[in-house]
């Protein structure tokens, strides 16, 4: 049961454009939300987090929007740059019992921002 | 800067080794992770510890195990490596509370 999903694989955008990533998630008990950015070879690097007792997250040129209700955040990347080509994950966590903060995480949508 | 460091960035094994990937964290982080990443499956973690010699299985455990004797330092172990186990393994860790984790840059295994 995949607690986390992404369903777009990939996603094309023109540079200077809005990039637009969705998950969403089924798991009720998840109050914190990460989005990560993975080049090839290298490990993911944290981009932006929201906690659920928000609605929005800004830095940047990153923006992230949790709808709790419809259990889906999504990550708006503007202007997209060729340099924001990669995969993001999106991930969430729940406080397990002993504290960890473990993330789930889903499968990555592969972001290409064509100049 | 937090930094992670994987021992290796490229590992090639045969079937039935025993194989150690190794992972330090130099700010004392309590919590540290072991995943692996495969085409289509995202990351999906293997066994986390949140403290010197605790340990806690993740949701791939199954012909794995792990050791944490030091904070800084958490090893993966294969106990008889098998073809099906041939993947990118990444290692990360956080600290307490509502913080990200953050990741090696990963080992790359290969089991012929």
């Amino acid at each position: 049961d995949q607690q986390v999903k992404q369903n777009s694989p990939s996603l094309s955008v023109q540079e200077g454009r809005i990039s637009i990533l969705n998950c969403d998630y089924t798991n009720s008990m998840f109050d914190y939300f990460l989005w990560y950015k993975k080049y090839p070879a290298e490990g993911p690097t944290f981009l932006i987090s929201i906690s659920s007792i928000k609605d929005k997250n800004e830095d940047g040129r990153f923006t992230v929007f949790l709808n709790k209700s419809a259990k889906h955040l999504s990550l708006h990347i503007v202007p997209s740059q060729p340099g924001d080509s990669a995969v993001y994950f999106c991930a969430a966590s729940a406080n397990s019992g002993a504290g960890s903060y473990q993330l789930t995480f889903g499968k990555g949508t592969k972001l290409s921002v064509i100049p | 800067d937090v930094k992670v460091t994987q021992s290796s960035r490229y590992l090639v094994k045969r079937t039935g080794e025993k194989v150690f990937l190794e992972c330090v964290q130099d700010m004392d982080h309590e919590n540290m992770f072991w995943y692996r990443q495969d085409p289509g499956l995202g990351l999906r973690l293997i066994y986390f510890s949140y403290d010197v010699k605790m340990k806690e299985k993740g949701d791939i455990p199954e012909g794995y195990s792990v050791s944490r004797e030091k904070k800084e330092r958490f090893s993966l172990i294969l106990e008889s490596a098998s073809t099906n186990q041939t993947s990118m393994y990444l290692c990360a860790s956080k600290a307490g509370g509502w913080q990200p984790q953050h990741f090696g840059d990963g080992t790359r295994l290969s089991i012929l």
